[in-house]
């Protein structure tokens, strides 16, 4: 079993639809990652977390300690969010990145 | 401000060729890590420096792989003898260490042969 899972592996949603993403984890962390890669393969940091709830834009990602799950919110989704969303946690102790699979999201027009 | 660089953007080798992959991290950052994503696969860690030392080298998948840093700066990964299953983006990602965000480059493409 993976360390981190994602869920769903893929999602196609319409233009304005609010989006989830899940990530479980079953490791201890000091943080979880959540980035974004583009179809030409740049991945950017959309947020870093160990506790509570970060909003940045329309993009909001939430982390809950004791359940060991993380969720990532698009809300009124628009086709340049299309993206493959991976969420990678930091094992306490260590300093790399465990990555989940990664969920790639569709926004149709 | 420069982000993180990575040289070549490409790269086509004929199996059993060595390569030098390198990375510039944003000045000032002292951890860095190289990643690995095979096509169609996720992201896997190879490696990642503190200053420049290697505390974790765990995910070098073979012998043939190594990395060094320099200045605290520039990162070269290498793979000798190259093999068709060392084909993917190989990605580099600077921090200022712990817990924190990373910057990830552009990644090379390489392509054995």
């Amino acid at each position: 079993k993976n360390e981190v899972e994602q869920s769903p592996q893929n999602l196609t949603a319409q233009e304005g639809e609010f989006i989830t993403i899940n990530c479980s984890y079953s490791v201890g962390i000091s943080a979880l990652h959540w980035l974004q890669q583009h179809p030409g393969g740049g991945i950017v940091s959309l947020f870093m977390l160990s506790s509570g709830k970060k909003k940045h834009g329309r993009l909001i990602a939430t982390i809950n300690i004791q359940e060991k799950h993380s969720s990532l919110h698009i809300t009124a989704s628009h086709p340049r969010d299309s993206a493959v969303y991976i969420c990678a946690v930091i094992r306490g102790g260590s300093e790399k990145l465990v990555f989940g699979k990664g969920t790639k999201l569709t926004v149709n027009p | 401000g420069a982000g993180v660089s990575q040289s070549p953007s490409n790269k086509v080798t004929e199996k059993g060729k060595d390569v030098e992959l390198r990375c510039d991290p944003i000045s000032g950052h002292t951890a860095l890590y190289w990643y690995r994503q095979r096509l169609g696969q996720g992201l896997e860690f190879l490696i990642y420096f503190q200053g420049n030392s290697a505390p974790d080298k765990s995910g070098l998948p073979s012998d043939r792989f190594s990395a060094e840093r320099t200045g605290e700066s520039v990162s070269t990964l290498t793979i000798q003898r190259t093999q068709q299953e060392d084909s993917a983006v190989y990605l580099c990602a600077s921090s200022l260490g712990g817990p924190v965000q990373q910057y990830f480059g552009p990644g090379t493409r390489l392509t054995v042969t």
